[in-house]
């Protein structure tokens, strides 16, 4: 069954680094979201993004996150410069039909 | 805004046993799309059952099923026959039927996590 990659599983940086994570989504979808999950609290949603450009994002991402699609099979999130507060688990998630979004495994970002 | 309430931050249940999670909602929209997801210890997101506002019928998938009580924005789990590998967080979410038809962001309660007991 297909399913949503996501790499690394756990990425350590240094605050001020810039690190970015890489989804690979369901290969016959359109539709790409980025969320996160602060350790012990709720999952929220970052972006949606569909045919190549935002479509949603969140208050949480601000100007040092970015997205791309940048081959056509690999959807990344950038952190210019981490803060200690990234420090979450990222879910990518992808979705064809209406109302199915399937989620990858995260990444578990910690910031030191 | 929408918003998602679970009020019991933990449970636990024997295994063989029923147990209901409750989720309660807010929202002035009509037409929207509520979700059940489990997260278990590998921390990966799993959608286990899902639930179209239009519909009055329940959704049920196997051993899983929901009460949906639109008036009173409700929307309970109803795990039967528990089984081990169901501990898990469970988290309910909504998910806007909005001008996109169904390519809209989810929002998700706090969780609760279920522990299923041998």
């Amino acid at each position: 069954e297909p399913e949503v990659t996501q790499t690394p599983s756990h990425q350590v940086t240094q605050m001020g680094q810039e690190v970015i994570l890489r989804c690979v989504p369901i290969s016959n979808h359109l539709y790409f979201y980025w969320y996160r999950q602060i350790l012990g609290q709720k999952v929220e949603f970052l972006v949606s993004f569909y045919n190549n450009e935002i479509s949603e994002k969140s208050e949480i991402f601000d100007d040092q996150f970015s997205v791309e699609r940048p081959d056509g099979s690999n959807f990344t999130l950038k952190i210019r410069s981490t803060k200690l507060e990234d420090s979450a688990m990222y879910f990518c998630a992808s979705q064809a039909a209406a109302y199915e979004q399937y989620f990858g495994p995260g990444t578990r970002l910690t910031v030191t | 805004a929408q918003t998602v309430t679970q009020s019991q931050p933990e449970m636990s249940v024997q295994e063989a046993e029923t147990v209901t999670l409750s989720c309660t909602y807010d929202t002035s929209e009509n037409n929207y799309y509520l979700f059940w997801y489990k997260q278990p210890p590998s921390r990966q997101m799993i959608l286990v059952i899902r639930q179209e506002a239009y519909k009055q019928q329940n959704a049920t998938e196997n051993r899983f099923s929901v009460n949906f009580q639109k008036a009173a924005k409700s929307f309970s789990l109803k795990i039967s026959d528990s089984q081990l590998g169901d501990t898990a967080m469970y988290f309910c979410a909504f998910m806007s039927g909005g001008n996109s038809g169904g390519y809209q962001k989810v929002t998700f309660g706090i969780g609760t996590k279920l522990q299923v007991i041998p």
